[in-house]
């Protein structure tokens, strides 16, 4: 079956650095698109970013262009974030999920950054 | 990127029928057909429910059912559980090759 494995997400101090990763594995990662989306304590989903099945397309929110790097290694069949420059507004649980039809069907469990001093 | 606008919440007693609207722009929900929607429990990852705005993923229960208007996409849940309270969210693709999300919204079932 499909499963997503979050991890990297902590504590971090505002303008550091962290690297999240998402361990895919019961399907074919190299033939999917993946996503990032985060979701700050006690609100709402926000789109982060999408990176193509070979890495060749990437894209992002405005709220993090500029800052965040999507990244993948097929064949560690594994997903990356780098986040970089880090505000207190970045605090939340990041999810990863496979593309399904431009859009996300399985998602993982969530792993949680928080910015803070 | 302007998030898609859902009602903050919506209400119903079991088994009646609620709908949840997602309105966006003629860049994001009415320029294409890939909305989709998703239901979050508290704690959880969210889980996807229908998708390409009216089709239903094996699993997930005929009681759920999507359309789309204009700029208006619709979620509608017939013959209400328990176990539908839950967020639930819209999605789209944009015109920019990004996604969106609506801002949720809190089903209670009374």
């Amino acid at each position: 079956q499909v499963q997503l494995v979050e991890s990297g997400g902590g504590v971090v101090q505002p303008g550091r650095s962290l690297r999240l990763s998402c361990a895919a594995s019961g399907f074919t990662f190299s033939s999917y698109a993946m996503h990032w989306v985060r979701q700050a304590p006690g609100k709402g989903l926000e789109w982060v970013a999408v990176m193509s099945n070979d890495g060749s397309e990437k894209y992002y929110a405005d709220s993090v262009k500029g800052r965040f790097t999507i990244s993948r290694d097929n064949s560690k069949n594994t997903l990356y974030l780098q986040m970089n420059s880090l505000r207190a507004e970045d605090t939340a649980v990041y999810y990863c999920g496979r593309d399904f039809r431009t859009l996300l069907d399985y998602w993982g469990q969530g792993t949680l950054v928080t910015v803070s001093s | 990127q302007s998030a898609l606008t859902q009602p903050a919440s919506v209400s119903g007693s079991p088994g009646q029928s609620i709908t949840i609207s997602c309105i966006g722009t003629s860049s994001d929900v009415g320029g294409y057909n890939y909305v989709s929607w998703y239901q979050q429990h508290p704690g959880k990852a969210p889980k996807l429910m229908i998708y390409e705005v009216s089709n239903r993923p094996s699993g997930v229960s005929n009681r759920f059912s999507g359309s789309k208007s204009g700029n208006t996409a619709s979620l509608t849940i017939s013959g209400l559980q328990a176990e539908d309270e839950a967020d639930y969210y819209c999605s789209s693709y944009t015109s920019g090759s990004t996604r969106v999300f609506g801002g949720g919204t809190k089903l209670t079932v009374l």
